[in-house]
């Protein structure tokens, strides 16, 4: 396994549409974490699901914003009526125990 | 709450010259502590980790000293290269390990 991935890698989308974004964790890793980074900052936590459950949401993550991991494996995030401020690079992380291995992040610009 | 506050940089530094960057934290309970390192144009590395008091970790010539005492866990190398140029996040995760929380980063540019 080369490592948590994401797709896409960069997004460019209209003030209004909604994106998707894909995360595929280390395999036999079943803790699943979502965060947003905009420029400057640290890593915000989003979300976090323990094999398919999701266990934990930030209040950072609005009615606009919605994660799954159907069966355990992959997870997609979705932001629906996307608005400039959502413009952002979002991480998946994957752990096994305490331990996180981060992805490359899908950058988000809304225009 | 849980939070991590981390020295505000940039910072910049000749090779071979030592370096501290410090990181305290607030947390209920007994929380792991992690200094990740970003490298220009990549994602986030865990540089380095500590799970209880007292304990050390080290990786790349970098250590850094889980202090309950004083809520802190800075990092430090005694000599940097220039490919040690990058930001580096300090964090912590809680009792359950299901929220992590970072720092603001601190950018390091070290320069020959």
């Amino acid at each position: 396994d080369t490592g948590v991935s994401q797709n896409p890698r960069h997004k460019i989308t209209k003030r209004g549409q909604n994106v998707t974004f894909r995360c595929d964790p280390i395999s036999e890793h079943n803790r699943l974490y979502w965060y947003r980074q905009t420029l400057g900052q640290g890593p915000e936590f989003l979300t976090y699901f323990q094999n398919e459950a999701q266990l934990e949401k930030s209040r950072l993550l609005s009615d606009r914003f919605s994660a799954e991991r159907p069966k355990g494996s992959f997870s997609t995030l979705e932001i629906q009526r996307t608005e400039q401020g959502d413009s952002a690079m979002y991480l998946c992380a994957s752990s096994s125990e305490r331990e996180q291995y981060f992805g490359p992040g899908t950058r988000l610009t809304v225009t | 709450g849980n939070s991590v506050t981390q020295m505000e940089g940039p910072v910049t530094l000749s090779e071979e010259a030592f370096l501290t960057i410090n990181c305290t934290y607030t947390a209920t309970g007994y929380p792991s502590l992690f200094w990740y390192v970003q490298y220009p144009g990549e994602g986030l590395q865990l540089l380095l980790k500590a799970t209880k008091a007292d304990d050390k970790g080290s990786n790349k010539g970098f250590e850094a000293t889980y202090r309950k005492e004083t809520t802190s866990f800075h990092l430090e190398k005694g000599s940097v290269q220039v490919s040690d140029s990058a930001v580096y996040f300090c964090a912590l995760s809680g009792n359950t390990g299901n929220q992590f929380y970072f720092g603001t980063g601190t950018s390091l540019t070290v320069i020959p």
